[in-house]
């Protein structure tokens, strides 16, 4: 089955500057790769997400990159703000189009400091 | 206003004892998931289940079960048989073609 590495698992960073959380999975078949934010006792929200046929997507100050060869996949914040701080997840998803699990990474706590 | 639902957002049961989560979306998502958060670990899918009157079990489905009547219900049964129940409980929905997957709030289940 598939399986994802997030790294790192905590990451500080300053107000205003970037942070980057790097993800990698096991299976080519592989072809959605969500990420979610979570905050402190709540659910996860997707915030962006990136397909197989795509290599980069951007929406604001957060982007996702994709490398299919190396099998890996990046979340980017730029110009960070203390509300990013929060518990970010990675996922990938096999088959695309059917009611198929999501398979998560372990998660980065993100803190932003002022 | 459109959204997922889970009740309650704590519950507290004796051990030996069975207990249902609710999931309730009126987002007319076709598809539905359970899945189970412990701490300092990812998501893992329980169940879900893509059509009424129909599931399928998840990677840590042993000591669960589920029902789909309605598609706009996925209640969740943890039995006495789930060895380590505690646990934050998350329930999702996917409109088609099952890519995004949407989050409810939540339910901490604290077994005593």
């Amino acid at each position: 089955g598939e399986n994802v590495e997030q790294h790192p698992s905590t990451l500080s960073v300053q107000e205003g500057d970037s942070a980057v959380i790097k993800c990698t999975y096991s299976d080519s078949a592989s072809n959605y790769f969500p990420w979610y934010k979570q905050e402190l006792g709540k659910g996860p929200q997707l915030i962006i997400d990136i397909r197989s046929n795509v290599g980069e997507k951007k929406d604001q100050r957060i982007a996702v990159t994709l490398n299919k060869t190396a099998k890996h996949f990046s979340l980017h914040i730029t110009e960070t703000q203390p509300e990013d701080s929060a518990v970010y997840f990675c996922a990938a998803k096999l088959r695309s189009g059917t009611a198929s699990k999501l398979t998560f990474g372990t998660g980065t706590r993100l803190q932003v400091t002022l | 206003d459109g959204g997922i639902t889970q009740s309650p957002k704590y519950l507290f049961r004796k051990e030996g004892q069975n207990v249902t989560l609710s999931c309730e979306q009126n987002l007319n998502h076709d598809a539905m998931y359970w899945y189970r958060q412990d701490p300092g670990q990812g998501l893992r899918l329980i169940y879900y289940s893509q059509i009424v009157n129909d599931f399928q079990k998840g990677d840590i489905a042993e000591g669960y079960s589920v029902s789909r009547e309605k598609k706009e219900s996925f209640p969740l049964t943890v039995t006495s048989a789930q060895k380590n129940p505690t646990a934050f409980y998350l329930c999702a929905s996917s409109p088609l073609p099952y890519n995004e997957q949407f989050f409810g709030p939540g339910t901490r289940l604290t077994v005593l």
